[in-house]
């Protein structure tokens, strides 16, 4: 079951904050979050376990609250090349399946 | 390392023709994934593996087929082509679980079925 996004796209000035959801109706185990950008494949940002270990680039935060199965990408400071689109991804507990939502697509302009 | 590999970038087929999108990865990992991708709905899983000799079903598994007789290599088989089909597919590997590991995506493969 894919985990909803919000917003479904954001706009922002270089510099300014964004904050991107994702929540699931079943019990998770993990929280990954990729990057693409137009006509390129998704690059990893980050993972968030269950128990609390994260995975992932320095300058990314994240959050997972396990009890409402939802987590945050916190993009702070934004810069243009901050721009694409961004997913989240869920595994459920006792799973291997990866199921990604529809994305947020960001757009950082000057 | 080349990593993820993806033959061809582009094909265009006929309804009801067959064709297999090759997938390797020389990075010796363990689980390996198909996606496809449709504006406005996001990364849909089709198939994985996780491990060779085993493979299941993702959320979309209808109209196509994989198999995984070895680490490196997990081709995607489209039986009979649909315009439903026309989408771009993406191969992923991580090194042991899709739970808890980086998954590396391929370039892609754009398919028109018309």
């Amino acid at each position: 079951q894919q985990p909803v996004q919000s917003p479904q796209a954001v706009i922002l000035r270089e510099g300014e904050d964004a904050v991107i959801n994702c929540s699931s109706s079943k019990a998770l185990y993990s929280v990954h979050w990729y990057r693409q950008k137009h006509g390129e494949a998704p690059v990893f940002l980050m993972i968030l376990l269950k128990g609390g270990e994260q995975k992932g680039h320095e300058k990314i935060s994240a959050s997972f609250n396990e009890k409402k199965q939802q987590s945050s990408l916190y993009l702070t400071a934004s810069q243009l090349s901050y721009s694409g689109t961004y997913f989240c991804g869920t595994v459920q507990g006792g799973s291997e399946k990866l199921v990604f939502g529809k994305g947020t697509k960001l757009t950082v302009n000057p | 390392n080349a990593g993820v590999t993806q033959t061809p970038k582009f094909q265009v087929l006929k309804t009801g023709q067959s064709m297999t999108l090759q997938c390797a990865q020389d990075m010796n990992h363990e689980y390996m994934s198909w996606y496809r991708q449709d504006p406005g709905m996001g990364l849909r899983l089709i198939h994985y593996s996780v491990g060779a000799g085993i493979t299941d079903q993702g959320e979309v598994p209808n109209g196509y087929n994989v198999s995984r007789s070895t680490t490196e290599d997990f081709p995607l088989r489209l039986l009979s082509a649909a315009p439903s089909q026309t989408s771009v597919y993406f191969c992923a590997s991580s090194p042991f679980r899709g739970s808890t590991d980086t998954q590396y995506f391929g370039p892609g493969t754009r398919l028109t079925v018309l």
